[in-house]
């Protein structure tokens, strides 16, 4: 079965730094695309970024840009998103997704992430 | 950026009727636009590709319609199991969402 596994919830502080984590398995992980969705409370579905764990080739959201980091290791089939200050705006769901080889669309969810920034 | 434009935001529909959601694009998308189901604390899963091509396990009550601007998702007969928030996409270009028709 193919399957993303994503990182537990946490809970920070304005300011701290987060890595959440995504472990696919099931498929060839280094040949897919990986993407993160944000999904703050009752709102729609955002792409922040994808990444191409094969060669680690990483593609962002304008809007995301300079503000998270994308990455993956490909011997373990885990990717990233990785925050270095975090705000109280970047509490969300976080989803962690894979790109069909089919077009830009997302075949594979994980059961996403929920992170609390709250003082 | 492409803006993805969903009606009605809400829509209700009584068990065994038909449902029908509309997605318009700012741009021609060809047919370039996935659906996607999302259940009241449930990640979203993927229905329908490529506009028509429903993904796999999908039942057939779901069907997809439309090229170019303008889309359209159809649940032939809501079952209580479709009560759910549904989102398409574009993918022509960097993808963007709807902002979701919930349907109760």
């Amino acid at each position: 079965e193919v399957q993303l596994v994503q990182s537990g919830g946490e809970i920070k502080k304005p300011g701290e730094s987060l890595t959440i984590s995504c472990e696919g398995s099931g498929y060839r992980f280094a040949n897919y695309w990986i993407a993160w969705v944000r999904q703050m409370t009752g709102k729609g579905l955002e792409l922040m970024g994808i990444i191409y764990p094969g060669d680690s080739d990483t593609r962002y959201n304008p809007s995301f840009q300079g503000q998270v980091t994308i990455s993956a290791d490909k011997s373990i089939s885990t990717a990233y998103l990785q925050w270095k200050s975090l705000k109280a705006s970047d509490s969300a769901i976080y989803y962690c997704v894979r790109r069909s080889e089919w077009g830009y669309y997302m075949d594979v969810w994980g059961k996403g992430t929920t992170v609390t920034i709250s003082s | 950026e492409i803006v993805m434009t969903q009606s009605p935001a809400t829509l209700s529909v009584s068990p065994g009727e038909r449902a029908t959601l509309s997605c318009r694009a700012s741009q021609n998308l060809n047919t370039q636009l996935a659906w996607y189901q999302q259940k009241l604390g449930q990640a979203p899963r993927l229905l329908i590709r490529h506009a028509s091509a429903r993904a796999t396990g999908i039942p057939a009550r779901f069907s997809g319609s439309g090229s170019g601007t303008e889309f359209t998702l159809t649940i032939s007969s809501l079952q209580s199991e479709d009560v759910a928030v549904y989102y398409c996409q574009q993918y022509i270009d960097w993808p963007t969402f709807g902002q979701g028709t919930k349907v109760e």
